[in-house]
């Protein structure tokens, strides 16, 4: 079986650009989360989508959305690109837990990120 | 709010000894902890998790960790290194206070010496 499926693997953006990241869950998964990661940081947690709505935003301006798909596929979306922006982008896809349908208490199973560089 | 203080940025043990990387978290709401380890160039992996039942956890590769909510630690330890252990690691809490989040720890380099 495939696993999380990210793309593209690397992009070189200018400032003021905007940016669409894509991520593909593991068949079956109905949740997707989003990450920041930042060389030699702990990943930032951006988005979580279940079920095609937003469940959970972490503390990002809003240059950042995103959107999940009837597939349950997502994307991620940022505006106005700032250098700062540079980062390895993760996303998670998990399945919820049986009995409980809570999608938080499960293993979240990450892609390989897509890097973006802000010139 | 959320939060998870990873206590040691790095750590280094020779092969064969014990390993013990330690976690405090806050968490206004009934936590689900998870340790995950990052290898170079490698996606992140579920070393193992604690969502309310035995408050000692086993995961993989030999890995335990253990919740103690007096202290609000989730500890993990392995008796006995192996070289393939170095990697970083990363403590993370999960809750639904304010929504779902998940809140990663700034993680622990673990190097392995011969």
């Amino acid at each position: 079986d495939a696993g999380v499926t990210q793309s593209p693997t690397h992009l070189i953006k200018t400032r003021g650009q905007q940016v669409t990241l894509r991520c593909s869950p593991i068949s079956g998964h109905k949740s997707v989360s989003w990450y920041q990661q930042v060389l030699g940081q702990g990943p930032q947690f951006i988005f979580q989508y279940y079920e095609k709505e937003e469940r959970g935003r972490g503390n990002f301006p809003d240059r950042f959305s995103a959107r999940q798909f009837p597939n349950y596929s997502s994307e991620l979306n940022v505006n106005a690109l700032l250098l700062g922006d540079s980062a390895l982008y993760l996303c998670a896809s998990s399945s919820p837990s049986p009995g409980t349908g809570d999608p938080m208490n499960t293993e979240a199973f990450f892609g390989q990120g897509t890097r973006l560089t802000v010139v | 709010a959320q939060s998870v203080t990873q206590l040691d940025s790095h750590v280094s043990v020779s092969e064969g000894t014990p390993v013990l990387l330690r976690c405090n978290y806050s968490s206004s709401y009934s936590p689900s902890l998870f340790w995950y380890v990052q290898h170079p160039n490698k996606g992140l992996q579920l070393l193992l998790k604690y969502t309310s039942a035995a408050t000692l956890v086993k995961g993989i590769n030999g890995f335990e960790a253990e919740f103690k909510k007096s202290e609000t630690s989730f500890h993990l330890t392995k008796p006995s290194a192996h070289m393939s252990d170095a990697a970083e690691y990363f403590c993370v809490v999960s809750d639904r206070t304010g929504g779902f989040k998940t809140i990663f720890g700034a993680g622990t380099r673990l190097f392995v010496k011969a």
